[in-house]
């Protein structure tokens, strides 16, 4: 199984700011993914992290709200742009080893608390 | 539009005890099914697995049981531990349809309270 780092694991934010989430992986993964958890309710896939091109979102989910990089196979960024209570959720990085497996494993996540 | 659904938002068992764990999907297509575990604080940990070719997998104190024709499946934990007291999360994905998407589609999870 692949070991995932998150950074910061919490924040709080004033509204109108921008926050950057580090996802570390201690292996080189096909996939990486960013999930939302807001309160009371299920994961919600934000966007699949490409490496070397654009994120692809999902619908309800923009580029310009979550910009996504992804310079390697190991590392992930996600950025909240322009916060809002909203946008208060645990947010996960998650990753997949191949395209043949199943499995996927989720990191610790960041707690996000906007003011 | 609810694809996975998990309708029992919590359960309580006592220690030694089975624990029964329900999801149901509406997506016939959904080819691969996962459940994980998550305690308050950490990231959801992968708990077992099951394909859409078997009927049953089984790991340990875990076993997951899949019936197509119902679209529900099942995650039995026998038996039952304190440690096991965790908020549950059903998944579903399409793995081997050849639709592209490695996307999962979750369930809100269903917290388990093991009484010793």
């Amino acid at each position: 199984s692949a070991v995932i780092s998150q950074k910061p694991s919490r924040d709080i934010c004033q509204r109108g700011t921008s926050l950057t989430i580090q996802c570390q992986v201690d292996s080189q993964v096909t996939m990486m993914f960013w999930y939302r958890q807001q309160p009371g309710q299920s994961l919600t896939l934000i966007a699949t992290a490409n490496q070397g091109s654009e994120a692809t979102y999902e619908s309800g989910f923009v580029i310009d709200k979550f910009p996504i990089s992804r310079p390697n196979l190991t590392f992930s960024t996600l950025t909240v742009s322009n916060m809002s209570p909203e946008d208060s959720s645990i947010y996960l990085c998650s990753v997949r080893q191949g395209y043949g497996t199943d499995t996927q494993y989720f990191g610790p996540g960041t707690r996000l608390t906007v003011l | 539009d609810q694809q996975v659904k998990q309708n029992s938002p919590s359960l309580s068992v006592q220690e030694g005890r089975i624990s029964i764990l329900n999801c149901d999907y509406t997506n016939s297509m959904f080819d691969y099914f996962l459940w994980y575990k998550k305690y308050p604080a950490e990231g959801p940990t992968f708990l077992i697995s099951i394909s859409s070719i078997k009927d049953k997998n089984e790991d340990g104190r875990f076993t997951v049981f899949l019936n197509k024709s119902a679209k529900h499946l099942s995650l039995h934990i026998v038996p039952s531990q304190p440690g096991d007291s965790a908020v549950y999360f059903c998944a579903a994905g399409l793995l081997y349809s050849g639709a592209g998407s490695y996307q999962l589609t979750f369930g809100k999870g269903t917290k388990l309270s093991v009484i010793p």
